[in-house]
């Protein structure tokens, strides 16, 4: 049973435009949330996060929206950018029981933004 | 260097003998964790370590995998007998723990991880 889900294996888009990748989640335990991006060779860095006890953070062009109710979140991208080219991994934490400490990562988007 | 390091960065082997893969986390960092990426797949968390607590090894996903944490900084991951199905890119992770505080949790930092292919 998956916990961390990106439904969509790849997004294209052109640049200057907007991209939208999208995560859901199954674990009402989840208090906390990242996106990671990795290029080819290289290991995930770290992009952006939020809280439970926020519905948006943005930082740049990246933005972060949280939707508790629906269990979903998605990040945006604007204006996307060609280096911006690479796999988003949507990751969820819990701050208690057996898993905390731990994120578990969704499958990834492999995000191509054309210019 | 001052990220997590990861060695070798490629291993090709034949099935059936024992690997190590090793992992330098990052310098005061007291969380390290290992992943496996196979191919088109997400990470998939094998085990984690925090400070001088027993290791999560609830992602191990047979009793061939093994991994240890010496003096709280290096950590080995040990695959006995390797299976073909054990091809995968092994990712290596360390934090400063796990939470700053309320509401705000400590990014992971990752090596470049270890391209394991068995032949």
């Amino acid at each position: 049973d998956q916990q961390v889900k990106q439904n969509s294996p790849s997004l294209s888009v052109q640049e200057g435009r907007i991209s939208i990748l999208n995560c859901d989640y199954t674990n009402s335990m989840f208090d906390y949330f990242l996106w990671y991006k990795k290029y080819p060779a290289e290991g995930p860095t770290f992009l952006i996060s939020i809280s439970s006890i926020k519905d948006k953070n943005e930082d740049g062009r990246f933005t972060v929206f949280l939707n508790k109710s629906a269990k979903h979140l998605s990040l945006h991208i604007v204006p996307s950018q060609p280096g911006d080219s690479a796999v988003y991994f949507c990751a969820a934490s819990a701050s208690g029981g057996t898993n905390a400490g731990k994120s578990t990562f969704g499958d990834g988007t492999t995000l191509t933004v054309k210019p | 260097g001052a990220g997590v390091s990861q060695s070798p960065s490629n291993k090709v082997t034949e099935k059936g003998k024992d690997v190590e893969l090793r992992c330098d986390p990052i310098s005061g960092h007291t969380a390290l964790y290992w992943y496996r990426q196979s191919l088109g797949q997400g990470l998939e968390f094998l085990i984690y370590f925090q400070g001088n607590s027993a290791p999560d090894k609830s992602g191990l996903p047979s009793d061939r995998f093994s991994a240890e944490r010496t003096g709280g900084s290096v950590s080995t991951l040990t695959i006995q007998r390797t299976q073909q199905e054990d091809s995968a890119v092994y990712l290596c992770a360390s934090s400063l723990g796990e939470r700053l505080g309320r509401g705000s949790f400590v990014p992971q930092h990752f090596g470049d991880g270890t391209r394991l292919s068995i032949l």
